[in-house]
């Protein structure tokens, strides 16, 4: 079963207004979680780095203030998009670390598509 | 700045053939690669994931190939079949705990 999940799957919401989207794990802690963007026929973009109890670290071209991302817990990373635009419609994927014995391994949620009209 | 990248957009097979997707990376200090499969509409699933001071691994169907000298990255999968039909990515990791960096993906089309 999923061991990141991520909340809503779709959404779609009017121009201007806020949408959060929330990844969680679910059977482990995760002090740092990944937000990716992944536009139609393209890879996943790395967007951000959240740190749970810090801010988080934004890649080159990503803006923190239109991006808000919250790390309150070992377990949730919110991502909102604020004031959204049709620009801003993708698909976006969480992941976190998950550490077993001797292997780290990266986990995905199963990503939100956002349609802003 | 330096990433990873794949030489073809899109791979078409027949089914029971063996397919061979490629990556090329750029960065010499990458310790660890892994392979992913995404399914239209859904998150990344891992398939198999390879260290740097690794040539070879094999799983079931599936092999990573990696070519340190040349900075080349395969996934072979053996007898390929309908189910396979994705979009393949390959993806650095330069240090552990941080971020993977994925390549721009190829799309498998396995026909009947």
């Amino acid at each position: 079963g999923a061991v990141v999940s991520q909340h809503p799957s779709r959404v779609i919401c009017k121009s201007g207004t806020s949408v959060k989207i929330e990844c969680r794990s679910l059977d482990f802690q995760a002090t740092t979680m990944f937000w990716y963007r992944q536009f139609p026929k393209q890879s996943l973009m790395l967007m951000a780095t959240s740190n749970e109890g810090s801010k988080a670290t934004y890649e080159q071209g990503v803006e923190k203030d239109k991006f808000l991302i919250n790390h309150a817990s070992l377990t949730l990373s919110t991502l909102t998009v604020t004031s959204a635009h049709p620009e801003d419609s993708s698909f976006y994927i969480c992941s976190a670390y998950r550490q077993g014995g001797m292997n780290t391994e990266a986990f995905f949620g199963q990503g939100t598509r956002l349609t802003v009209v | 700045g330096e990433s990873v990248g794949l030489h073809l957009p899109t791979l078409s097979v027949q089914e029971g053939d063996n397919s061979i997707i490629n990556c090329a990376y750029s960065n010499s200090a990458s310790d660890y690669f892994i392979w992913y499969k995404q399914e239209s509409g859904k998150g990344p699933q891992f398939i198999i994931d390879i260290r740097s001071n690794m040539d070879k691994r094999q799983g079931q169907r599936v092999t990573v190939l990696l070519n340190k000298t040349v900075k080349h990255l395969s996934l072979q999968i053996a007898a390929t079949q309908p189910g396979d039909s994705a979009v393949y990515f390959c993806a650095e990791n330069l240090q552990a705990g941080t971020a993977l960096i994925f390549g721009k993906g190829t799309t498998l089309s396995v026909s009947s």
